[in-house]
């Protein structure tokens, strides 16, 4: 069966203050997906990236990165110089690889982010 | 271009009415997908259209829920005699194939007195 785990459920931090969203997850698929998003107050699911279970490559843009690890079956988020308008619910997700499946995504239950002044 | 739109925004409906929820995709996107959000349970996936091709309706959480999807693009969600549970926050989301990145509306909160 396919799980995601985010095991910070709330954090909190100063703005500035550099910051790691965990997310572990479990599939017994060879390919699959795993996803960020970002749910901000105003309730809409934002994408933010996708990997593949091929690319372990770690990825940065701008102030965000994601660290992928297929040996530890990690794929953390981290923000860099957090800022207020960071503060949000983010979800870690996976979905099967295969054409022909669903591909529905499986979420984590979210880590309520809230950067403060 | 557009995104993935959904109406009503809000819907405030009595317990043992039917409710209608709808999706408009992404122009183009084949994959159409529902979720449900709610506090205790999370986010979870409902029913998934492929284009023209059989729903999978193995995610709806009793028979009361069902989803139609027209000419393969707009879609859909009725669920029928509402119940207190039902209460959340229903979510489309659309894709360009089955395996592709979803993009989401901003959802319909549902409130079931």
């Amino acid at each position: 069966a396919q799980k995601v785990t985010q095991a910070q459920t709330e954090i909190s931090v100063v703005e500035k203050e550099d910051v790691t969203l965990d997310c572990v997850y479990e599939t017994r698929d060879t390919t699959y997906y795993l996803f960020w998003y970002k749910q901000p107050p105003s309730g809409e699911l934002v994408f933010l990236i996708r990997r593949n279970s091929f690319d372990e490559q770690n990825e940065i843009s701008g102030r965000y990165s994601w660290n992928f690890q297929k040996s530890t079956s990690s794929f953390n988020f981290t923000i860099t110089a957090s800022q207020v308008v960071d503060s949000a619910v983010y979800f870690c997700a996976l979905s099967e690889f295969r054409l022909g499946s669903q591909g529905n995504l499986i979420f984590g239950k979210g880590t309520k982010l809230s950067v403060k002044p | 271009g557009a995104g993935v739109s959904q109406s009503p925004s809000n819907k405030v409906t009595e317990k043992g009415k039917d409710v209608e929820l709808r999706c408009d995709p992404i122009s183009g996107h084949t994959a159409l997908y529902w979720y449900r959000q709610s506090l205790g349970q999370g986010l979870e996936f409902l029913i998934y259209f492929q284009g023209n091709s059989a729903p999978d309706k193995s995610g709806l959480p009793s028979d009361r829920f069902s989803a139609e999807r027209t000419g393969g693009s707009v879609s859909t969600l009725t669920i029928q005699r509402t119940q207190q549970e039902d209460s959340a926050v229903y979510l489309c989301a659309s894709s360009l194939l089955g395996i592709g990145t979803q993009y989401f509306g901003p959802g319909t909160r549902l409130l079931v007195l």
